[in-house]
Order: structure tokens, then sequence, then C-alpha cells
């Protein structure tokens, strides 16, 4: 299975502000995912982040909200961009592992006041 | 329609005893997977186990099977003889598709409590 890194692992922000979320993987993967996980919600996905082309985004996300590079086979990043308080959520990075399951990092758990 | 019902948001057992988290589905797809993940307040997201729709056999891994009932549309996860750090959420996924070339589905989750 695939070990995935990201940081920072947590993060206090203002409102208006941006972060950027890094993900790193221990193997080349073709694809990348992008979840967000709201308080006390399931997993909404993003986007999926393919290298060498722009990430695919899913419906009520847009890539002026969550910018998302993919620069190599292994590396990630997804921006918050101009945060407000609904943006408090953890933020998953994964990778399908070659075994079929969806592998995921640790989390990113965010809090914008 | 969802395509992941867990209706159990909460579950409570006993330390030893064996505790079953529901999960019924919804595909008209003849390849899928079904995904079973744990994740506890730190918030990641562990991987337990996989069933595919042409598994012969239900799935095991230590002390968690899946209870995959196919006619029924069911994936139902088995923890034999719980612990205190089996306490967490678990989600149940799928995944359409051949050769998993689809994004899972997420259900809403069920919180489970392993008491002493």
């Amino acid at each position: 299975s695939a070990v995935i890194s990201q940081k920072p692992s947590r993060d206090i922000c203002q409102r208006g502000t941006s972060l950027t979320i890094q993900c790193q993987v221990d193997s080349q993967v073709t694809m990348m995912f992008w979840y967000r996980q709201q308080p006390g919600q399931s997993l909404t996905l993003i986007a999926t982040a393919n290298q060498g082309s722009e990430a695919t985004y899913e419906s009520g996300f847009v890539i002026d909200k969550f910018p998302i590079s993919r620069p190599n086979l292994t590396f990630s990043t997804l921006t918050v961009s101009n945060m407000s308080p609904e943006d408090s959520s953890i933020y998953l990075c994964s990778v399908e592992g070659e075994d079929n399951p969806q592998y995921f990092g640790p989390g990113t758990r965010l809090l914008v006041l | 329609a969802q395509k992941i019902t867990q209706t159990q948001p909460g579950m409570f057992v006993q330390e030893k005893e064996a505790v079953t988290l529901d999960c019924t589905y919804d595909t008209s797809d003849p390849s899928y997977g079904l995904f079973w993940y744990k994740q506890p307040s730190s918030g990641e997201m562990i991987f337990l186990i996989y069933q595919g729709s042409y598994d012969q056999q239900n799935a095991t891994e230590g002390r968690y099977s899946l209870n995959f009932q196919k006619a029924r549309k069911s994936a139902n996860l088995v923890i034999s003889a719980s612990q205190l750090g089996d306490s967490a959420m678990y989600f149940c996924a799928m995944r359409e598709g051949p050769g998993g070339s689809y994004i899972p589905t997420f259900g809403r989750g069920t919180s489970l409590i392993v008491h002493p």
C-alpha cells in the first residue's frame, strides 16, 4: 500500500486568507484525489488530479476556490482560497492502489475563524 | 437516490463481543467493488477490507469480515472480538466499473463505541 503524508496536519486560519495543503506519496501514482469532510459528514470528492493536465473538478467545486497543482507523479497541492468558516473541514488526499482500494493521507484539519 | 446507505448512525458494543455494521448499496453495474474504512478521532481514513462483485467468497482480514449478500445488495462489516481501539467512525464505500475506473461513493458512516 502507498504511504501518504500531508502538510500541515492542522491549521487555524483567518477568513479571507488562503491555505495550501501538500500531499506527498512514496511511489509514483497516476491519479491523486482530494476530498473534503465537513464536521460530522461523509467524504465529498473535490477533484481528481492527473500529472501533466488540469484537475477535474466535481460539481460544486471550482478551480478559483480550490486550485490544484500536480507537478509530478508523487506530489500534489490543494489551495483553499479566500477562506470562510464554511471551509472548516478535514481535507484528505488519496491515491488509487494497484490492488483496488484507495489509500488516504492522514488529513489536514482546517478551522477558519 | 443514495448509492451507499448506512442506517446505523451509532452502535455500541461490549469489549470482546462481535458487532455488525450495516451497509446496503445501489447499482446496476455488474462490476463493482465494496470497501470499508475506519476513521478514528485523528481523522485518518484507514482501509480495512475489500469485496469485489465477482468474488465467490466473503472477504476476511483478521478480525474483520464482510458479509456480502449480492441478491440483497448488502455488504455488512463484522468485527469479531471488539477492542477498545475499534472505537471510531466506519465508512462503507462502493466503486462501480471494471478495474476500479470510477470514483468511489461513501456512505454517511456509523460511529462505533466499544465499552470496557
